[in-house]
């Protein structure tokens, strides 16, 4: 199947500090990006959809101002989360899809991200 | 809430038994997907059974699909060690912009 990968794995930072955290589609074009949250021992929680070339469209409950996305290729997607609170801290986890016509098809996972912050 | 529920919200069986999970969910969907995932890991994906399909088979899985009742069930046949992750049920809406809907997961531990 295709290739998701996240960039870092892991990643720890200060309370207040901003982190980016990258997906890349590897061997085909993601027409669309979502961006996903997991607590421990919970499901993942979508938090945003980016389409190639324009604005993410948020979930509600997530504070756009503070969880950046941006998707300016066909290939690579960014989740900055700004000034970072612990409560920030969580498992980070995005995925792509492209489409061909009227079909969409099938959707695609990194390996997620984990962030710590102090 | 569109998001699919999956049962039991924890499994623990004898290694070699098998093992069921079950996803209920709530509107019409293109696909559902059963993905696996280690403690701290990413996803694993198991399987995809599209909606006009009732029944897949990939290696020890099972999937079976019942589109009247909005529900899936995963078998696992001949458990092993291995096998301990917690496993997510995903549905493809068919009308909500494309998005795929995670359920809470089942938490399998298959005992030595």
């Amino acid at each position: 199947g295709a290739v998701v990968s996240q960039h870092p794995s892991w990643v720890i930072c200060k309370s207040g500090t901003s982190v980016k955290i990258e997906c890349r589609s590897l061997d085909f074009q993601a027409t669309t990006m979502f961006w996903y949250r997991q607590f421990p021992k919970q499901s993942l929680m979508l938090m945003a959809t980016s389409n190639e070339g324009s604005k993410a469209t948020y979930e509600q409950g997530v504070e756009k101002d503070k969880f950046l996305i941006n998707h300016a290729s066909l290939t690579l997607s960014t989740l900055t989360v700004t000034s970072a609170h612990p409560e920030d801290s969580s498992f980070y986890i995005c995925s792509a899809r492209a489409r061909q016509g009227a079909t969409w098809n099938e959707q695609f996972f990194g390996p997620g991200t984990r962030l710590t912050v102090l | 809430s569109q998001q699919g529920e999956e049962d039991p919200q924890a499994l623990s069986i004898q290694e070699g038994e098998n093992a069921t999970m079950n996803c209920s969910y709530k509107t019409s969907i293109n696909n559902l997907q059963w993905y696996r995932q280690n403690s701290g890991r990413g996803l694993v994906h198991l399987i995809l059974i599209r909606s006009n399909e009732r029944e897949k088979h990939s290696g020890r899985l099972r999937v079976t699909l019942d589109t009247s009742k909005k529900s899936s069930s995963l078998l696992i046949t001949a458990s092993r060690a291995a096998d301990t992750a917690s496993y997510f049920c995903a549905t493809d809406p068919l009308n909500r912009d494309d998005k795929i809907i995670f359920g809470k997961g089942t938490r399998l531990h298959i005992l030595p």
